[in-house]
């Protein structure tokens, strides 16, 4: 059974640039949520997309926005990149129910210079 | 403002010895917490859960206490084998007003397993 993938791996963007991120859950998995690692702030949750529809939002701002397919798979975009937004990007898939275990891929990272 | 806090950055034991690695949180609607380890270059690893309702819960060489009174958990590594030496993220899991769940991350804790 394929884990979550998450394409590209590396990317590197200029301040202003705007970015799109992908990623394909686990087969059978409707939950996709995002988050962002940046060193020091361990884990930061950006949003969750179940039936694609987002459920739940992070403190991001606007700036950063996704959305679902009826595949399940998502993408996340960027508008706008500011250097502070260079980080480790992770999605992770879940079956969306109460059993709240996720399961992430290996992370899109992101240099803006 | 952080709910969800490790303030050990890292760890670093000798092997075959215990690894404890603390948590603490705020928000008492937590009633999910979860441990997960990463490796460099690759997305976190689910490795142990506990409900709210328990107080412990063992699976192998991993062990996670809960003590909701303090706001409190940890992970019990025994015995600490190099392959453990990881960056260790402790994550809770409160129903949000949508209905759904998210995880709180903390910031991590380097744990370095000395052979």
């Amino acid at each position: 059974k394929a884990g979550v993938t998450q394409t590209p791996r590396y990317l590197i963007k200029t301040r202003g640039q705007q970015v799109t991120l992908s990623c394909s859950p686990i087969s059978g998995h409707r939950s996709v949520s995002w988050y962002q690692q940046t060193p020091g702030q361990g884990l930061q949750f950006l949003f969750e997309y179940f039936s694609e529809t987002q459920r739940n939002k992070g403190n991001f701002p606007g700036r950063f926005s996704g959305r679902q397919f009826s595949n399940s798979r998502s993408e996340m975009n960027v508008s706008t990149l500011e250097l502070g937004d260079s980080a480790l990007y992770l999605c992770a898939s879940s079956r969306g129910q109460k059993n709240t275990e996720a399961f992430f891929g290996q992370g899109t990272r992101l240099t803006v210079v | 403002d952080q709910q969800v806090k490790q303030n050990s950055p890292s760890l670093s034991v000798q092997e075959g010895r215990i690894s404890i690695l603390n948590c603490d949180y705020t928000n008492s609607m937590f009633d999910y917490f979860l441990w997960y380890k990463k490796y460099p270059a690759e997305g976190p690893t689910f490795l142990i859960s506990i409900s709210s309702i328990k107080d412990k819960n063992e699976d192998g060489r991993f062990t996670v206490f809960l003590n909701k009174s303090a706001k409190h958990l940890s992970l019990h590594i025994v015995p600490s084998q190099p392959g453990d030496s990881a960056v260790y993220f402790c994550a809770a899991s409160a129903l949000s007003g949508t209905g759904r769940r998210a995880l709180t991350f903390g910031s991590g804790t380097r744990l370095q397993v000395q052979p």
